[in-house]
């Protein structure tokens, strides 16, 4: 089966912009989390979503971060605006209902300047 | 909330040796604790993992332990090779239907000498 695919890979963009982040988990994944990993510290849990729906958004730093998921399949998360300390690699994951464990995608390595 | 501590941060070892990686979790309602090794340019893949029902498991040449009562659990990889160098990271997971939320630790960053 396909995996997790992120894209962009990487971005760099000025702070006060807005970046879009999209995710493709899966198909037949029920759930989709994001995550970051910042200053190479530990990955850091974003928000979970259950198909189209967000059961759990604790993660989410600030309203200026925004993620959907489309008809429950691939997700996107976008920053507006980006700020200096939003730098870091999002990953998304994906896994099948009632599954522990999750596959990730590469992560997208965002830069603002 | 739950928190994870993982360590050393770096470790290197010479081609053949054991390295072993602790790391130690927080909340008694984590029941899943998987490891993930993540190589450059990847995202971390999962390796292997344990339950809280469990106290040890083992894969070929990695094996984790759990101590549920001391709430920690160790990775060891042993008969180490240059490609197991990368980034360790181990995790606290919540049960599959209560959110399946992962707390991870910082990493480690293995180098396997040859």
């Amino acid at each position: 089966e396909a995996g997790v695919t992120q894209f962009p890979s990487h971005s760099v963009i000025e702070k006060g912009q807005t970046v879009t982040l999209r995710c493709d988990p899966i198909s037949g994944h029920d759930n989709l989390y994001w995550y970051r990993r910042v200053m190479g510290k530990e990955i850091k849990f974003l928000l979970h979503f259950v198909k189209e729906s967000k059961q759990d958004e604790s993660g989410m730093p600030n309203n200026r971060f925004l993620a959907e998921r489309t008809g429950g399949t691939y997700s996107t998360l976008k920053v507006q605006p980006a700020e200096l300390e939003d730098s870091g690699v999002y990953f998304c994951a994906s896994s099948r209902k009632g599954n522990y464990g999750y596959t990730f995608g590469s992560g997208t390595r965002l830069t603002v300047v | 909330g739950e928190n994870v501590e993982q360590h050393p941060s770096t470790l290197s070892v010479q081609e053949g040796d054991s390295a072993v990686i602790k790391c130690t979790y927080s909340d008694s309602a984590s029941n899943y604790f998987p490891w993930y090794k993540q190589e450059l340019g990847k995202g971390p893949q999962l390796i292997i993992d344990i339950r809280s029902n469990v106290g040890e498991k083992k894969d070929q040449r990695i094996a984790v332990t759990l101590n549920k009562t001391a709430k920690h659990f160790s990775l060891h990889i042993t008969e180490t090779q240059p490609e197991d160098s990368a980034v360790y990271f181990c995790a606290a997971s919540t049960p599959p239907d209560n959110a399946g939320k992962s707390t991870f630790g910082d990493g480690t960053t293995l180098t396997v000498k040859p």
